[in-house]
């Protein structure tokens, strides 16, 4: 079953401007963790925020969490052409898995 | 460090024949390996959850008899895909956790299966 919902499910952006992408997920979680997907590629681990966190940085990667909304927002920042992929969050509930979100396509145009 | 390979990249297969897709960690050991599945344009659906030396615990719809999955060593999952079906044509994907009470999973490349 899927546990999250990302929104939008598509993006275009031009280089240079940010990229939001929202997930609202259904359960208590233990972490919530981003993960990056070339086309036809594995899965890249981008950043993991745990539950009791509310936002979490690493380089152009800014992350928040808000338990009480079950929600969560990945921002990057001036983003490029090589940041073109589909971008995933994926909840730990605390029982050994994750459980993928819907996922967002992102175009970044040169 | 902590890469995960899996092997093949991609294979196409005959209806009515298995396919074996081996999942490795290169450099750590995986108490825990995690089989998915992704339909194009879709997002992962977790299969099973195997540990090593124990038998695999399926997801709910995932038939066992089907999807055989062995955790034979520490470094080493297998997933045969038996008696083949087109419906069956995805791309297959394994991570493996390194510690119990790790957070972390590091995913395979991934295998391109075609049925025909």
């Amino acid at each position: 079953s899927q546990q999250g919902e990302e929104d939008p499910q598509a993006l275009s952006i031009q280089e240079g401007e940010n990229a939001t992408m929202n997930c609202s997920y259904k359960t208590s979680i233990n972490n919530l963790q981003w993960y990056r997907q070339n086309s036809g590629r594995g899965l890249v681990h981008l950043i993991l925020i745990r539950s009791n966190e509310r936002e979490k940085h690493s380089g152009r990667l800014r992350v928040t969490l808000d338990t009480s909304k079950k929600s969560s927002s990945l921002l990057i920042t001036a983003s490029r052409a090589a940041d073109t992929a589909s971008y995933f969050c994926a909840t730990d509930t605390g029982f050994q898995k994750l459980v993928f979100g819907t996922g967002t396509r992102l175009l970044v145009s040169p | 460090g902590a890469v995960v390979s899996q092997h093949p990249s991609w294979v196409i297969c005959k209806s009515g024949t298995s396919v074996k897709i081996e999942c490795r960690s290169l450099d750590f050991q995986a108490t825990t390996m995690f089989w998915y599945r992704q339909f194009p344009k879709q997002s992962l659906m977790l299969m099973a959850t195997s540990n090593e030396g124990s038998k695999a615990t399926y997801e709910q719809g995932v038939e066992k008899d089907k999807f055989l999955i062995n955790h034979a060593s520490l470094t080493l999952s297998t997933l045969t895909v038996t008696s083949a079906h087109p419906e069956d044509s995805s791309f297959y994907i394994c991570s493996a956790r390194a510690q119990v009470l790790s957070y972390e999973q590091y995913f395979g490349p991934g295998t391109r299966l075609t049925v025909t």
